[in-house]
């Protein structure tokens, strides 16, 4: 069955970076996109951006621009999301999740099982 | 402030039926970009509910139902049991963001 297996919780410190990683497995990792999304404590979905592995096109959220690089690795079928400069604000559950090839215009289906990170001092 | 506005709470009795609204604009609903739709039981992943506008993945009740008028999305629980508690998010792409996934604000259903 298609999975989508992220790593493990993280906390980092105000100004570092996280990298979370997504394996996939059960489809061709390459026919479909890579989304990612968080979630706040006790907030709602937020798109960050997504990656193409076909052809590594990108589309980022806006709010994050600069901040945040989405890369994949075919050969493990795994995609990573980076985040930089990390604020308190970050702090949220982060998930990968399957969508279109060539656009992000479809739906998510399947989610990761979300990735905890925290940044506190 | 999501682009794509949902009422932040609903509530049924058991067996009644509810809808969740989600108003969007013309660079996404109203462009024609599909909505789809998501249920977060507590402390769970989100899982796809609606995709399409209307179309409902395997395993998914005939229960759920989504439909599409002009600029916004409704989804209709009908027969609404307990455990349909969760928190619903509706989803779309909006042109005007250089291409952005844009989320709805997400709807608490309490079931009375």
């Amino acid at each position: 069955q298609v999975q989508l297996v992220q790593s493990g919780a993280e906390v980092k410190k105000p100004g570092a970076s996280v990298k979370v990683s997504c394996k996939t497995s059960g489809y061709i990792f390459t026919s479909y996109g890579v989304s990612w999304v968080r979630q706040a404590p006790g907030q709602g979905l937020e798109w960050m951006g997504w990656i193409s592995p076909y052809n590594g096109n990108r589309n980022y959220a806006q709010k994050l621009q600069g901040r945040v690089t989405m890369t994949t690795d075919t050969s493990t079928a795994t995609a990573y999301m980076e985040l930089g400069s990390l604020r308190s604000d970050d702090t949220a559950v982060y998930y990968c999740a399957r969508s279109a090839i060539f656009a992000p215009v479809n739906w998510f289906d399947p989610w990761g099982q979300g990735t905890l990170v925290t940044v506190s001092s | 402030q999501s682009v794509l506005t949902q009422p932040p709470s609903v509530s049924g009795a058991p067996g009644q039926r509810v809808t969740i609204s989600c108003t969007g604009s013309s660079s996404n609903i109203g462009a024609g970009y599909d909505v789809h739709w998501y249920q977060q039981l507590p402390g769970t992943v989100p899982k796809l509910l609606i995709y399409g506008n209307n179309n409902r993945p395997s395993g998914v009740p005939d229960r759920f139902s989504g439909s599409m008028s002009g600029t916004s999305a409704s989804l209709a629980i009908t027969g609404l049991q307990v455990e349909d508690e969760a928190d619903y998010y509706c989803q779309s792409y909006d042109s005007s963001l250089s291409g952005s996934v844009v989320f709805g604000g997400g709807t608490k259903l309490t079931v009375l």
